[in-house]
């Protein structure tokens, strides 16, 4: 099966700068990639997400790049606000085929005033 | 639009209770997940639904765990007995018919079992 493994497992950034979180996956059959932002007991909401067809996105302050070659894909947040503090999930999985998402471990971004 | 509706959003339970969280999932989607999330095991997927039909129970525990969904609209995960190791947050997450969008995620339902 799909195995996620995401980096770090914590982040700290001054407000302003730039975060960047990888994660790898396994399975050459996945071609969904989203990513999730989780807040303080709220649930994981969908915040960008790729398919295996595109190599980048954008939306606003956020990006997404793929590497299919290398089986890697990193989430770039800029101008970090203090807002954007919260645990980020990365997943992959075959939007296709049996719908499942297998989701790396996560990593809590912090952002300092 | 009402997102992915969970219910009880807190359940404090005694051991060896049954315990049972409710899922509405988004109107119009077609596939229901099941999801446990801890400290140390993070975000596991339990059960999948596909019109209302059980896909993957791969990753349910053990016996103790039974999950149904009768119809479109409504889905339930049931513990029997419960234990402390149960203690998590469970999470249902819908998603609209393949290929088309991602999974949508509730608030989720925090249990504790004493």
């Amino acid at each position: 099966g799909e195995n996620v493994e995401q980096h770090p497992s914590t982040l700290s950034v001054q407000e302003g700068d730039s975060a960047v979180i990888k994660c790898t996956y396994s399975d050459s059959a996945s071609n969904y990639f989203p990513w999730y932002k989780q807040e303080l007991g709220k649930g994981p909401q969908l915040i960008i997400d790729i398919r295996s067809n595109v190599g980048e996105k954008k939306d606003q302050r956020i990006a997404v790049t793929l590497n299919k070659t290398a089986k890697h894909f990193s989430l770039h947040i800029t101008e970090t606000q203090p807002e954007d503090s919260a645990v980020y999930f990365c997943a992959a999985g075959d939007l296709l085929g049996n719908e499942k998402l297998t989701f790396g471990t996560g990593t809590r971004l912090t952002i300092i005033p | 639009d009402a997102g992915v509706i969970q219910s009880p959003r807190h359940e404090v339970t005694e051991m060896g209770q049954e315990v049972t969280l409710r899922c509405k999932p988004i109107s119009g989607h077609n596939s229901l997940f099941w999801y446990r999330q801890t400290m140390m095991r993070g975000l596991e997927l339990l059960i999948y639904f596909n019109n209302n039909v059980p896909i993957d129970d791969s990753g349910m525990p053990e016996d103790r765990f039974s999950a149904k969904m009768p119809n479109a609209s409504f889905s339930t995960l049931k513990i029997q007995p419960s234990e402390p190791r149960d203690s998590a947050v469970y999470f249902c997450a819908s998603s609209p018919p393949a290929g088309t969008d991602t999974q949508y995620f509730g608030p989720g339902t925090r249990l504790t079992v004493l």
